[in-house]
């Protein structure tokens, strides 16, 4: 089973519509979770941060965390094309390590 | 705002040269990555250092070696170039602390092509 798990897709969502990307990981004393947006052909930026279970909000996006179930999901209201990208889930698996561990990538293609 | 910068966005090189990939970043952190990413497969993490001198191997350090003389900066070097090498190299960085690890920030990564 791999640490960190997100469904590749493509994940295709109408403008104007709520996108909603999942990741699942392994490790239940993970403690750190992170979302990164990656365009095609650039590097990986942050979008959000969490480390409390519950729900942390930042304009469109909002993160939530289930660590009994053990998932990080992203929301995205009002989809634009400009969020079309590959979203990345990253998870620091073990507490004081200072290694993240990313998944696969969830291509999202939003459309006009 | 963090900013980690690479020598090179694009670097072409020839099978069995030496090729050094630099990494500086200019927020004093003193967690500094390289990671390779595939198609398919992800982000891999070659190499990783948490002050000046010190490293760690990652999840495929085959074939590369690393340099931390000083803080800000971070070389990784191919000390022979094979076409299975022909990658995206992202350099990352990060704080270090004790309870949770912190964010790692991105340079813009160096499209190596090995011919």
């Amino acid at each position: 089973q791999k640490e960190v798990e997100q469904n590749s897709g493509p994940l295709s969502v109408p403008e104007g519509a709520i996108a909603s990307l999942n990741c699942t990981y392994s490790d239940r004393v993970s403690q750190s979770f992170f979302w990164y947006r990656q365009y095609s052909g650039k590097s990986p930026e942050l979008i959000m941060s969490i480390y409390s279970n519950g729900d942390k909000e930042d304009g469109r996006f909002t993160a939530q965390l289930n660590k009994a179930s053990q998932y990080v999901s992203l929301l995205i209201r009002d989809s634009q094309p400009s969020d079309s990208a590959t979203y990345l889930c990253a998870v620091n698996p073990i507490q004081g390590a200072q290694k993240l561990v990313f998944g696969q990538g969830t291509r999202l293609t939003i459309n006009p | 705002d963090v900013k980690v910068t690479q020598s090179s966005r694009y670097l072409v090189k020839r099978t069995g040269e030496k090729v050094f990939l630099e990494c500086v970043q200019d927020m004093d952190h003193e967690n500094m990555f390289w990671y390779r990413q595939d198609p398919g497969l992800g982000l891999r993490l070659i190499y990783f250092s948490y002050d000046v001198k010190m490293k760690e191997k990652g999840d495929i350090p085959e074939g590369y070696s690393v340099s931390r003389e000083k803080k800000e900066r971070f070389s990784l070097i191919l000390e022979s170039a094979s076409t299975n090498q022909t990658s995206m190299y992202l350099c990352a960085s990060s704080f270090n602390r004790d309870r949770y690890t912190d964010t790692q920030y991105f340079g813009p990564g160096t499209r190596l092509t090995v011919l």
